[in-house]
């Protein structure tokens, strides 16, 4: 298994911009999220999802959207970036069965906005 | 507003010196807390899963505990690989059913020198 993979791990961006952060899962796990982190912030929630078709926003939404057409990918877009934006992004999933609790994370994508 | 506060922010041990890290939290109903390690770089890295009040888990060198107002990361007679941020989250009641959304912790940074 992969586990959890992103695309890219680096991306610079200029201000309106926009783009596409990838996210894709071998482990068929229903649940997935997107958090940011940044520096004395720790993670923040951004959307989640509990299933195909299925998503919800978390803790800092805005400027973002999602959508989860496949139980194994999870994209996450950027309509027009912002410096405000520059961040590092994880993406993460986890089984709503057994120890669903546990959420295996990705590498990160490491994004700056010019 | 459901809160985590991990202290210290960050910690230097000599190999050998046992400590521990706290993470304090507030939340309308705790359905469980959860320790990760991050190396930098990396996306966190699962450890522990707490439930309730008087819950001991333990994995190597490290043992959490959980009160029903804070956990500790006890790290007996570290070693320099266990230099790391250590992540603290909580998981909400939040009534509506089964969710993933985590609530963080600012992280303990770690260093452990030989």
């Amino acid at each position: 298994n992969a586990g959890v993979t992103q695309t890219p791990k680096f991306q610079v961006l200029k201000t309106g911009q926009s783009m596409t952060l990838q996210c894709a899962q071998d482990m068929n796990h229903e649940y997935m999220s997107w958090y940011r982190q940044d520096p004395g912030m720790g993670l923040r929630l951004i959307h989640y999802s509990v299933g195909a078709g299925i998503t919800d926003q978390g803790e800092v939404p805005n400027g973002y959207n999602v959508s989860r057409s496949t139980t194994e990918d999870f994209p996450l877009r950027l309509l027009s970036a912002a410096p405000s934006q520059t961040s590092v992004y994880f993406c993460a999933s986890s089984s709503p069965t057994g120890s669903y609790n546990e959420q295996f994370f990705g590498p990160g994508t490491r994004l700056t906005v010019l | 507003e459901d809160q985590v506060t991990q202290s210290p922010e960050a910690l230097r041990l000599q190999e050998g010196e046992s400590s521990s890290l706290n993470c304090s939290y507030t939340v309308s109903g705790l359905r469980g807390l959860f320790w990760y390690r991050q190396d930098p770089g990396k996306g966190p890295e699962f450890l522990f899963t707490l439930y309730s009040a008087g819950e001991e888990k333990e994995k190597e060198r490290l043992k959490a505990t959980l009160t029903k107002k804070e956990s500790f990361l006890h790290i007996t007679a570290p070693k320099p690989e266990d230099s790391a941020t250590y992540l603290c989250a909580v998981q909400a009641d939040g009534g509506g059913g089964a969710t993933n959304k985590l609530i963080f912790g600012t992280g303990t940074l770690l260093a452990v020198q030989p």
